[in-house]
């Protein structure tokens, strides 16, 4: 069964820290991986999109790495900042014209 | 210029009334989705459409019925609504597959 796992479900962390955000899949034969970022009420907006050949993407101050071997992602945030509190959602293309879905991690700044 | 729009954006009714959902794309995607996201915060594929064709069914309740008039507009009707329909559903696109956009999202709410 295709999954996709996104731990830990809440992260606190204090302004202007890094940080590093964890996305785990059951299938290695992936088409391509998005992070959402998600606020309150609100919609999705895309954040970076990796390819199944790439190996990370960059924009801004965010990094997303892609280990298609181990079945990992990771979405780096440098110098955080308030507004960066949402939660983030890693979203995988297992190659059947779909996106399933992490379950989030609640991203939480502190001023 | 929005590129997914849906409406509504809130839709309150009553059980076993029928409603619909509308979504429009202006990017020239070729293929459109449904999500929902439940009351955990949880997305997950409904329906998807390429070209007017659908493509992917998940085990959706029949009441729920897609249709796809042009390749830009795919809109959601729900018969006989339950309380359990509850939640916010999303309309995305994309070309070829790769990256999805999504819409500002339509929170239903069946009292």
């Amino acid at each position: 069964k295709q999954e996709v796992t996104q731990i830990p479900a809440a992260l606190s962390v204090p302004e202007g820290e890094n940080l590093v955000l964890n996305c785990s899949f059951t299938d290695s034969a992936i088409y391509n991986l998005q992070w959402f970022r998600q606020d309150p009420g609100k919609g999705l907006t895309s954040l970076l999109l990796i390819q199944s050949s790439q190996r990370e993407q960059t924009s801004g101050r965010l990094n997303a790495s892609l280990d298609k071997s181990s079945g990992r992602s990771t979405l780096y945030i440098a110098a955080s900042q308030p507004g960066d509190s949402a939660t983030y959602l890693c979203a995988v293309n297992f190659g059947n014209e779909k996106l399933t879905f992490g379950t989030g991690t609640r991203l939480t700044i502190i001023p | 210029d929005t590129a997914v729009s849906q409406t509504p954006k809130y839709l309150v009714t009553q059980m076993g009334n029928d409603k619909s959902i509308k979504c429009e794309q202006n990017l020239g995607h070729d293929t459109m989705y449904w999500y929902k996201q439940d009351s955990k915060k949880f997305l997950k594929i409904m329906f998807s459409y390429n070209n007017k064709e659908l493509i992917i069914n998940e085990t959706v309740p029949n009441r729920f019925s897609p249709k796809s008039p042009d390749k830009a507009h795919l809109n959601l009707h729900i018969n006989s609504l339950e309380l359990g329909d509850s939640a916010v559903y999303f309309c995305a696109s994309s070309q070829n597959s790769v990256e999805q956009y999504f819409g500002p999202g339509t929170r239903l709410t069946v009292t």
